[in-house]
């Protein structure tokens, strides 16, 4: 069973500034999908960013990056010039390839100050 | 629809009773999933529908549990004999039969609060 770890239950950061929200995974498949999502108050989860266990490139969409390290099955969430509506739960999550159920963490509260 | 619809956003029942929650896939999406969502927790997989049938039911707690999806569309995750323990938000999500591409899409989910 794939487990997946996000350490931090609480963050904040000042608006404009960066920070990293940390996730860890344990699996023994090498091809997988990770995801990270955002959760606002509204409940509804939001797909922020994904990443392909086979490509080493991390991903990036605008201000949302990754730092992928699969041999030390580490997937950390980096949000560069944080905004107010940043705030939000954020969950990490993995799904092996061909096997539509994901696991998610148990997630990391960001909240961005003013 | 546009995105995915959960019926009712909050319902209040009594212990014992029986609930249904309704979820309202985006059109064309033929995987339909239903996690659970207990307070300061991640979702946690319930089941998941390819088409009609449940591919993949192992996340269900028990056999008070039980989902349908008759037409391959709307499906109803209905609880019997409800528990404090049930109270959790329910959420609902859809993909295309393959969601490594795009992940889920996710509903707000329905609050259930068992008193």
């Amino acid at each position: 069973a794939q487990t997946v770890t996000q350490s931090q239950p609480e963050m904040s950061v000042q608006e404009a500034e960066t920070v990293t929200l940390s996730c860890t995974y344990d699996t023994s498949e090498n091809n997988y999908y990770l995801f990270w999502y955002k959760q606002p108050p509204s409940r509804q989860m939001i797909l922020v960013i994904r990443q392909e266990a086979y490509k080493q490139q991390n991903a990036t969409e605008n201000r949302f990056s990754v730092n992928f390290q699969k041999a030390a099955k580490s997937f950390s969430l980096k949000i560069s010039d944080s905004q107010l509506g940043d705030t939000a739960m954020y969950f990490c999550a993995f799904m092996k390839l061909g096997n539509n159920d994901m696991r998610f963490g148990a997630g990391t509260r960001l909240t961005v100050k003013p | 629809g546009a995105g995915v619809s959960q019926t009712p956003s909050n319902k209040v029942t009594e212990k014992g009773k029986y609930v249904e929650l309704r979820c309202d896939p985006i059109s064309g999406h033929t995987a339909l999933y239903w996690y659970r969502q207990s307070l300061g927790q991640g979702p946690e997989f319930l089941i998941y529908f390819q088409g009609t049938g449940a591919a993949d039911d192992s996340g269900l707690p028990n056999d008070r549990f039980f989902a349908v999806r008759p037409e391959g569309s709307v499906s109803t995750l209905k609880i019997q004999r409800t528990e404090r323990g049930d109270s959790a938000v329910y959420l609902c999500a859809s993909s295309p039969s393959d969601p490594a591409n795009y992940g889920y899409t996710f509903g707000s989910g329905t609050r259930l609060t068992v008193v």
